[in-house]
């Protein structure tokens, strides 16, 4: 089955700098990577996808970007702020795997003032 | 719309007891997801449902584990036996289309079992 792994498990930044998380998915096949952001006590919520058709993709500070060769995307948030404080989650399906989601073990980003 | 709604928010039980979690998935969502999640695995996906049908439960653990889905709008898990290693997040997600589109998840049900 499709394995994603999910680097860094933590990460520290200043506000304003810019964060970078890393995953890598192993089943060629997986055509969807979405990107869930969880604060504490919530669920995870969706904050930003990209489909395998696509390279990247940017919403306001924060964009996705997709090797389909190498197999890995990455979430970029730029000018991060306190509030971007959460785990942040990245997951890839597949069709032959009945689209379910399989999700990287997290990263736990914290922005201090 | 309300969101995903999960009940209990938090339960603690004794080993042995039987657990049943809860989840009213969003109006018009034809998928519906249990996930568990904690800190060793992460998020693991349980079972899902389309249309109230299971279409994949390979990632309940054990027979202890069942989930149904009654009717569009309500869906249970439940665990009996409940065990110490049963304690997790317990979320429920769902969809408006394909099973790895938008998935919604409720504020899940943190089971402790003692």
């Amino acid at each position: 089955g499709e394995n994603v792994e999910q680097h860094p498990s933590t990460l520290s930044v200043q506000e304003g700098d810019s964060a970078v998380i890393k995953c890598t998915y192993s089943d060629s096949a997986s055509n969807y990577f979405p990107w869930y952001k969880q604060e504490l006590g919530k669920g995870p919520q969706l904050i930003i996808d990209i489909r395998s058709n696509v390279g990247e993709k940017k919403d306001q500070r924060i964009a996705v970007t997709l090797n389909k060769t190498a197999k890995h995307f990455s979430l970029h948030i730029t000018e991060t702020q306190p509030e971007d404080s959460a785990v942040y989650f990245c997951a890839a399906s597949n069709p032959n795997s009945g689209y379910a989601l399989n999700f990287g073990k997290g990263t736990s980003l914290l922005v201090t003032p | 719309d309300a969101g995903v709604i999960q009940s209990p928010r938090h339960e603690v039980t004794e080993m042995g007891q039987e657990v049943t979690l809860r989840c009213k998935p969003i109006s018009g969502h034809d998928y519906l997801f249990w996930y568990r999640q904690t800190m060793m695995r992460g998020l693991e996906l349980l079972i899902y449902f389309n249309n109230n049908v299971p279409i994949d439960d390979s990632g309940m653990p054990e027979d202890r584990f069942s989930a149904k889905m009654p009717n569009a709008s309500f869906s249970t898990l439940k665990i009996q036996p409940s065990e110490p290693r049963d304690s997790a997040v317990y979320f429920c997600a769902s969809s408006p289309t394909g099973g790895a589109e938008a998935l919604f998840f409720g504020e899940g049900s943190r089971l402790t079992v003692l």
